[in-house]
């Protein structure tokens, strides 16, 4: 079946300027997660979403980021005000999550951030 | 608060030889360790995932273990191919908290 799937693949931004990236979990996963990948940090935990539970927002690195997941299905991160140092690779992954039984995440192949 | 580790961060190794790579973690409360390969430029694509009360995963060629008393995980990659070249990374996550902690990963070149 489809994979976790990712849009744009690339975004180039002026510094300042908001974005918005979407995320579609493989279907019927009740968990999504958002990481990001950059040089010097490596990869990062930002939001995890359980089914209706509130959102584990705990590695979200500022107030200017945030993440909604619609219907339980797709997810968008959205990034106000960019900054370079927002600039990474942005990856979602899903999983069957806790009610599913398996904690084996998916990933999709990321959208890459570039401030300018 | 979870830490892993790996060592090293680069590993080079001749075409059809069997080698093994190492993941540490700190907390043993740990639940889940998953181990993935990344191609440069992609995303990640899981290889195996063990759960606390498993002490080994097999797939194909691949094969994990996790001994939580001591905090390491092993993945031994046997009869090694130019195509296994990429990097590794490990991640555990523990109970009740499902997010993933990363190691920093090991790339590996297999050299035909």
């Amino acid at each position: 079946g489809a994979g976790v799937s990712q849009s744009p693949s690339n975004k180039v931004t002026e510094k300042g300027k908001d974005v918005e990236l979407r995320c579609d979990p493989i279907s019927g996963h009740t968990a999504l997660y958002w990481y990001r990948q950059s040089l010097g940090q490596g990869l990062e935990f930002l939001i995890y979403f359980q089914g209706n539970s509130a959102p584990d927002k705990s590695g979200l690195p500022s107030d200017r980021f945030s993440a909604e997941r619609t219907g339980g299905s797709v997810s968008t991160l959205t990034i106000q005000r960019t900054q370079q140092e927002d600039s990474a690779v942005y990856l979602c992954a899903s999983s069957l999550g806790p009610s599913g039984g398996s904690y084996e995440q998916y990933f999709g192949p990321g959208t890459r951030l570039t401030v300018t | 608060k979870q830490e892993v580790t790996q060592i090293p961060a680069a590993l080079s190794v001749p075409e059809g030889e069997n080698l093994v790579l190492n993941c540490s973690f700190t907390d043993s409360a740990i639940y889940n360790l998953q181990w993935f390969r990344q191609d440069p430029g992609k995303g990640l694509t899981s290889l195996l995932l063990i759960q606390s009360s498993q002490r080994e995963q097999t797939s194909g060629r691949l094969n994990a273990s996790l001994d939580k008393s001591s905090g390491r995980s092993t993945l031994y990659i046997a009869a090694s191919q130019p195509g296994d070249s990429a990097t590794y990374l490990c991640a555990g996550g523990n109970f009740g908290n499902e997010k993933l902690t990363f190691g920093t990963g090991t790339r590996l070149t297999i050299i035909p």
